[in-house]
This record gives structure tokens, sequence and C-alpha cells, in this order.
């Protein structure tokens, strides 16, 4: 079945930048997303990449998509101290109705 | 303010006894669903609904029922609760116009079963 993949820790100090990645096994995916969660609260949709797509940018966020390798990444450029969370990649079907999820990297970010 | 919420928020009960969990969102969405989250598996989808009347099994329903009798109630049914359904349980809701369109998450709802 569907399979989404993440490493489950990251730490990087204030001020670098964070790349978090992300393997799925679902070619015919047709949305790519990040989420970031933080303590106690749900979670709320970062950004989002068409599968059609190789890169999109947002403020600090830099969405990266190789399709033929099945690989996404979201870099966060200038990583403040808000921005420790667990960060889920999620795939999705093109109806958005299924949802798959990674287990979630947690970002420590280090002052 | 436009929000789901869920209730309880905490529950602690013993394996056997029914309980359910309720979601309710105020944004007129079409789409609901429920997740559980658990350590090292991330979230994994229980049950959605496309609209009232219409739901579907997502990758974990086993043990689980829901019902969407109207589009802003969407609640999680445990009929026989057992230890391994202890977990976070997420409710969310989005309306499927556009694809790409947030999907809101409510609070959580946090199940212990002993």
């Amino acid at each position: 079945g569907e399979d989404v993949e993440q490493s489950l820790f990251l730490s990087v100090r204030e001020g670098d930048s964070s790349v978090i990645n992300c393997t799925y096994t679902d070619s015919s995916s047709t949305y790519l997303y990040w989420y970031k969660q933080e303590p106690g609260a749900g979670l709320q949709l970062l950004t989002y990449i068409f599968s059609n797509m190789d890169m999109k940018q947002d403020q600090r966020l830099t969405v990266l998509l190789n399709k033929k390798d099945k690989h996404l990444s979201l870099r966060i450029a200038d990583t403040q101290t808000g921005d420790s969370a667990i960060y889920f990649c999620a795939e999705g079907d093109t109806g958005g109705f299924k949802t798959i999820f990674g287990a979630g990297t947690r970002l420590f970010v280090k002052a | 303010e436009a929000q789901v919420t869920q209730n309880p928020r905490y529950l602690i009960t013993v394996t056997g006894k029914k309980l359910t969990v309720t979601c309710s969102q105020n944004m007129n969405h079409e789409y609901m669903s429920w997740y559980r989250q658990d350590p090292g598996l991330g979230l994994r989808q229980i049950y959605y609904s496309m609209n009232v009347e219409v739901t579907d099994k997502g990758d974990v329903p086993e043990g689980y029922k829901v019902s969407r009798k109207e589009k802003r109630n969407f609640p999680l049914i445990l009929e026989s609760p057992s230890p391994n359904q202890t977990s976070l349980y997420f409710c969310a809701s989005k309306s499927p116009a556009g694809v790409t369109d947030t999907q809101y998450f409510g609070p959580g709802t946090r199940l212990t079963v002993l």
C-alpha cells in the first residue's frame, strides 16, 4: 500500500536553514503537503505542491519535488525558535479525500 | 470564528464500554475526516465523509464506526473499545470545492482505554 517516510528528528541552530526530507511510494499522488503541528495543537497546512511541479517557494519555505525518486523536501530558511514543531509530509489523491501522512519529523531549534 | 470542535478533549475509559467522540464544524464544509495519531506512526485516517450520509473507510477503520446525519457533525463511535485504541484522535474538515483548500483540524481528543 501507499507509504510516506520521513526521519523522526532534526536539530538546527537558530538562523540556520532546516531541510526536512520525505519519500513516498504512490506515484499516482496528485498533491503533496507539508503540515506543522505545534505542541498540544492540531495540524496546520503549511504548503502544498502539485505533483507536476518541481519547486514551490513561499516566503521562508521552499518545497522541492523529485518525482522520479518520489522525494519531497521542505527547506525553512532562517529557522527561528518558533519553528520548533513536528512537521508532517503527506500525499493526497486527486479528489483530496484520502490523505496519507508520514510519521512526522520533530524539529528542534537551538537558540 | 471558523473552527472544528471535539468533545471530550480527554477521556479515560475501560475495555468494552461504548463511547462516542463528537466532532462539529461551523464552516459548512462538505468533507470531514477522523485520524488517529500514534508515536512513530504519524496520522492514520480512520474514516472520512464526503457529504451527509456519505462515508468511506480510511486506512484503519477496524473497531470504529461513524455517522454523518448532518453536515456539521461527524461523531466517531467505539462500540467496544480496546487498549490498542488508546491514541490521540483528530477530526478535520474542508470544502472539497478546492482540493487544496486547507484541511482544518480540531484540537484533538486524547483517549486512554484501560
